[in-house]
């Protein structure tokens, strides 16, 4: 059983559309996260989300919006998508400290 | 949020060398923790550090905590081709949101 999967784990798409990618996590965990990492490896913090408190990383573009229908789902939004939004984007979830990361997905805007 | 950064970026050893990777904070750490990233993969947890002076260990893996709790490292001895990846160390910021250093990359040659 895979505890944080993502889906789709490749998107190619083009400028100006709008996607989603999904997450769920089967661990009972309060906390989900969003991180993009870019071509260098970095990994930049996008959302921190639990039931009762959404943290937006201030340099996050609104095109980027999460949806999280309940506590296990943790679905990210992209409007308007650019070239620059090539990434791959990891969704995590937490209870205490350790994060626990999907698979990752590769998104390539074109 | 608070940053740490890691040095070196990226560390080319030979197979039986040891490796070690640093990370620096300004501001004092309630705690620390190190994950690794293989090549293709997703960022897998490591270890938490949590007190002034602690040193944990994983086999071959040494993990240290400064005194001031500002800094932390990880040293390998005797690497292996399986030791190859991407090492991250993390803060927690507010909300529970793990901040990453731009982690060094280690390539190991047999």
């Amino acid at each position: 059983d895979t505890a944080v999967s993502q889906t789709p784990k490749y998107l190619v798409t083009q400028m100006g559309n709008d996607k989603s990618i999904k997450c769920e996590q089967n661990l009972g965990h309060d906390t989900m996260y969003w991180y993009k990492q870019d071509s260098k490896k970095f990994l930049k913090i996008m959302f921190s989300y639990n039931n009762k408190e959404l943290i937006i990383n201030e340099t996050v573009p609104n095109r980027f919006s999460p949806k999280s229908p309940d506590k296990a789902h943790l679905n990210l939004h992209i409007n308007s998508l650019e070239l620059g939004d090539s990434a791959v984007y990891f969704c995590a979830s937490s209870q205490n400290f350790e994060a626990f990361f999907g698979q990752g997905t590769r998104l390539t805007v074109v | 949020g608070q940053q740490v950064m890691q040095i070196p970026q990226y560390q080319h050893v030979q197979e039986g060398e040891d490796f070690t990777t640093y990370c620096n904070s300004s501001t004092t750490l309630s705690n620390i923790q190190w994950y690794k990233q293989r090549p293709g993969g997703h960022p897998v947890f490591l270890i938490q550090l949590v007190k002034s002076g602690e040193v944990k260990k994983q086999k071959r893996l040494t993990f240290q905590f400064g005194e001031a709790k500002k800094n932390s490292s990880l040293h390998i001895t005797a690497t292996q081709t399986t030791d190859v990846g991407t090492y991250f160390c993390t803060r927690n910021n507010a909300g529970n949101m793990l901040t990453f250093g731009g982690g060094t990359r280690l390539m190991v040659k047999p």
